[in-house]
């Protein structure tokens, strides 16, 4: 069974671009959730979909966005990029809602550098 | 504030010994799961065990398990007969269950296994 699929694996962009970044869940996993990952901060929670519904938001401005499609792939965009956007952003997936023994499985992250 | 503590930045082991990685959580929700995902060099994020707040008893996955103590808010990951493939960063992890699928990390622990 396929695995949770981030495309690209890397990317470089300049300062004011904007970029999205794509994720593609585990067959029958309808929970996608992201996070920015730096050195300084560690693992920050970005936002969580659920059936295309935006269920849970970290503390990010509004620059960061997603979205999920009915098939559950989700998209995130990062507009007018900043430096400190340079991350490595996982996305990762799960089968069941609540409480629950599923954690999550990650993809290998999109390592985003801005320049 | 912060939710999971992880006190130890850096930890040593000598291959073929046991380690013990340290995590507190704090939550009011009285139904929740501790996770701790292991993160190697490559980046991606493993999934190694889980713990239910209602379990009975200590999670075990092979050479990984999960010492459980609710009313300190402990769950540390013990690692026995260490390996050298054990050298990564180690994250704890909670979800509550009045937050869905939105799992917070904490900072990591660096585990280096030294031959």
């Amino acid at each position: 069974k396929a695995g949770v699929t981030q495309t690209p694996r890397y990317l470089i962009k300049t300062r004011g671009q904007q970029v999205t970044l794509s994720c593609s869940p585990i067959s029958g996993h309808r929970s996608v959730s992201w996070y920015q990952q730096t050195p300084g901060q560690g693992l920050q929670f970005l936002f969580e979909y659920f059936s295309e519904t935006q269920r849970n938001k970290g503390n990010f401005p509004g620059r960061f966005s997603g979205r999920q499609f009915s098939n559950s792939r989700s998209e995130m965009n990062v507009s007018t990029l900043e430096l400190g956007d340079s991350a490595l952003y996982l996305c990762a997936s799960s089968f069941a809602q609540g409480n629950s023994s599923y954690g999550y499985t990650f993809g290998s992250g999109t390592r985003l550098t801005v320049v | 504030a912060q939710k999971i503590t992880q006190t130890q930045p850096g930890m040593f082991v000598q291959e073929k010994e046991a380690v013990t990685l340290d995590c507190t959580y704090d939550t009011s929700d009285p139904s929740y799961g501790l996770f701790w995902y292991k993160q190697p060099s490559s980046g991606e994020m493993i999934f190694l065990i889980y713990q239910g707040s209602y379990d009975q008893q200590n999670a075990t996955e092979g050479r990984y398990s999960l010492n459980f103590q609710k009313a300190r808010k402990s769950a540390n990951l013990v690692i026995s007969a260490s390996q050298l493939g054990d050298s990564a960063m180690y994250f704890c992890a909670m979800r509550e269950k009045t937050s869905y699928d939105k799992v917070i990390f904490g900072p990591g622990t660096s585990l280096s296994v030294i031959p």
